[in-house]
């Protein structure tokens, strides 16, 4: 069955600090990966998402994930932080299998908080 | 003002009770998700619906039942048989396109349910 790890629960950085969440997921055939935010009192939101092409992928706010094929990952990087990136991140998986239900399968989510 | 409401916010029940979680979208998206957050457990999926009149179990379907009669609504209803029913509880929509494993989902603000 497909999983979804994220190794960071609980992260605390000052502002400026740099930024990198993990993501590794268990699948073996053609997945697509996403990260979504959930900031306090909003919905969630989608980050980035890769799909095809360039492993690097830039979202918005800054963001960036690299898709590594061989160790599975799908991590998230920011170089400097900042206050408002307080919140609740959450890496997902998808696969073209299974009758391409769309059907998103989530890590535990990763709760950063950045002090001023 | 395009998007996807969920009602009520908050959700009180009594043991023993069902109750239905509204969720209507107003993007003219074809599928439909219900998913149920946890701490520490990221989100799950509950159900999802690809077209109107049809829709599929996720992974922690039993307890919950839906419907999909119209294209902009997703209604669930949580029943009695479901053990821990004390969640946040998310809606999402996606397009729908050519390949919906890429679609991004499209949240809506969540209703929080406790079970007395």
């Amino acid at each position: 069955a497909q999983s979804v790890s994220q190794h960071n629960h609980h992260v605390i950085l000052s502002e400026a600090a740099s930024l990198e969440l993990g993501c590794n997921y268990s699948y073996g055939g053609t997945v697509n990966l996403f990260w979504y935010v959930q900031y306090p009192g909003q919905h969630l939101q989608l980050l980035l998402k890769y799909f095809s092409g360039d492993p690097l992928v830039k979202g918005i706010k800054g963001f960036e994930a690299e898709f590594i094929k061989s160790k599975f990952s799908f991590n998230l990087r920011k170089p400097s932080v900042q206050w408002s990136d307080t919140a609740e991140y959450f890496c997902a998986v998808s696969s073209h299998g299974s009758g391409n239900t769309g059907k998103l399968i989530f890590g535990q989510g990763t709760t950063l908080q950045v002090k001023p | 003002d395009g998007g996807i409401t969920q009602s009520p916010k908050y959700l009180f029940r009594k043991e023993g009770q069902n109750v239905t979680l509204s969720c209507e979208q107003n993007l003219n998206h074809d599928a439909m998700y219900w998913y149920r957050q946890d701490p520490g457990q990221g989100l799950r999926l509950i159900y999802y619906s690809q077209i109107v009149n049809d829709f599929q179990k996720g992974d922690i379907a039993e307890g919950y039942s839906v419907s999909r009669e119209k294209k902009e609504s997703f209604p669930l209803t949580v029943t009695s048989a479901q053990k821990n029913p004390t969640a946040f509880y998310l809606c999402a929509s996606a397009l729908a396109g050519v390949l919906l494993s890429t679609d991004t989902q499209y949240f809506g603000p969540g209703t929080r349910l406790t079970v007395l």
